[in-house]
């Protein structure tokens, strides 16, 4: 089956600008989470969807939200872009259950460069 | 911050068992142990997880120790391919939220011929 798709792949921006990018979960995954990779802060999370409600964050500013469908498919945006916004953008999707435990599956991630 | 310890670097030969540690020493009696690799450009891929017991599957077997504060990864024929970076994580499992992963730096493993 088809894995988690992420579009753009690759985008470069100014600072002061927007960028809104998406995400495809895996078909049948309800959650759907977003992180960030810079090569100095490593692996960060930003925050986790699912069935359309957030629910957790990570330690971002405002700049960055995001939002889920009823498709289960997300978006997140980024408002007056920094040059330190400047990284690779991963989401990863999985099924979520009322017990156990359920791996992430991640996309190709979108990178972005602010100029 | 992340809740494990990794070496920052390893090197296997190709072929060999790769054996990659984690300390994970202030683990609570819920939250398992994760592993994750990436490969240069990639994202993120799952490999294995475990509780208590020992864990194998296709990919890699986990060896966590009796009193849970630590735990190796094995790769039993390491191959080129398995060059990347690996992530140990601990996390409460069950229900909820799991999405929110704290990954560490992690250790760089380079296969090599």
């Amino acid at each position: 089956k088809a894995g988690v798709t992420q579009t753009p792949r690759y985008l470069i921006k100014t600072r002061g600008q927007q960028v809104t990018l998406s995400c495809s979960p895996i078909s049948g995954h309800r959650s759907v989470s977003w992180y960030q990779q810079t090569p100095g802060q490593g692996l960060q999370f930003l925050f986790e969807y699912f069935s359309e409600t957030q629910r957790n964050k990570g330690n971002f500013p405002g700049r960055f939200s995001g939002r889920q469908f009823s498709n289960s498919r997300s978006e997140m945006n980024v408002s007056t872009l920094e040059l330190g916004d400047s990284a690779l953008y991963l989401c990863a999707s999985s099924l979520t259950s009322s017990g156990g435990t359920r791996e992430l599956f991640f996309g190709e991630g979108s990178r972005l460069t602010v100029l | 911050d992340a809740k494990t310890t990794q070496p920052t670097s390893m090197d296997c030969a190709e072929g060999r068992a790769a054996n990659l540690p984690c300390n994970h020493s202030t683990i609570s009696g819920n939250e398992y142990v994760y592993w994750y690799r990436q490969i240069h450009s990639q994202g993120p891929q799952y490999i294995i997880h475990g509780l208590k017991n020992n864990e194998t599957n296709e990919m890699a077997s986990l060896i966590i120790t009796e009193d849970r504060k630590s735990s190796t990864l094995i790769l039993p024929h390491a191959t080129l391919r398995d060059t990347a970076v690996y992530y140990c994580i601990v996390r409460v499992g069950g229900g909820g939220s799991q999405g929110n992963l704290i990954f560490g730096k992690g250790t760089k493993l380079s296969v090599k011929p």
